[in-house]
């Protein structure tokens, strides 16, 4: 167990709905980071939150979008799925600025199926 | 912009066989490397990093010295196992402050087999 707590694991769902996934990042990290993966692309950076501010934006499309909240949980929003979206979603932690501050910290991921 | 460059596999070896995963980097200033591995079903783990030149990262028999000089930074292990079947990934962040956004490679499946 990373300490990094993503749900769902799986979600199925059909085009054009939208789904919220949710990440619990680890004790003590401020900062939480958004990826996708996909066989196509590989690991893409979406976004990322530090104690409740954006920080830094990746390649992220305007139908999601994603907040940190007071407690630090954070959850990614996808709207007008399309079946393009299929992919692995991870979520990632990491200490606030000073030693080990680079290292990132992944949680288990959250599947997504868009039929 | 920052890119990372690694081997495409898929990687199969015998169990003890020796492993090279190559991965070179583009990147401004002085990044920090990184290698991430995947099981399967699972996220991906630290596997081991370096943050300065010629650093060496181990963890577990792996090894990867950060060469500046030509840019890379070259999974090895001398003795591989059926239990290090996994996807590695090269990854590199050159950010500061509160962001460190991590840049990876496209992966490489590796299977050992007894």
């Amino acid at each position: 167990d990373s300490g990094v707590t993503q749900t769902p694991k799986h979600l199925i769902t059909a085009t054009g709905q939208r789904v919220t996934l949710r990440c619990s990042p680890r004790s003590g990290d401020l900062s939480v980071y958004w990826y996708q993966q996909s066989l196509d692309q590989g690991l893409q950076f979406l976004i990322q939150y530090y104690n409740g501010e954006e920080r830094a934006k990746g390649n992220i499309l305007e139908r999601f979008s994603a907040q940190q909240f007071p407690d630090l949980h954070s959850e990614l929003n996808l709207s007008s799925l399309e079946l393009g979206d299929s992919a692995l979603y991870f979520c990632a932690s990491s200490p606030k600025a000073g030693v080990g501050a680079n290292v990132l910290t992944f949680g288990a991921g959250s599947r997504l199926t868009v039929l | 912009g920052n890119s990372v460059t690694q081997m495409e596999g898929p990687v199969t070896l015998s169990e003890e066989a020796f492993l090279t995963i190559n991965c070179t980097y583009t990147a401004t200033g002085y990044p920090s490397l990184f290698w991430y591995v995947q099981y399967p079903g699972e996220g991906l783990q630290l596997l081991l990093k370096a943050t300065k030149a010629d650093d060496k990262g181990s963890n577990k028999g792996f090894e990867a010295t950060y060469r500046k000089e030509t840019t890379s930074f070259h999974l090895e292990k001398g003795s591989v196992q059926v239990s290090d079947s996994a996807v590695y990934f090269c990854a590199l962040t050159n950010s500061g402050g509160s962001n460190y956004k991590l840049t990876f490679g496209k992966g490489t499946l590796l299977t050992v087999n007894p």
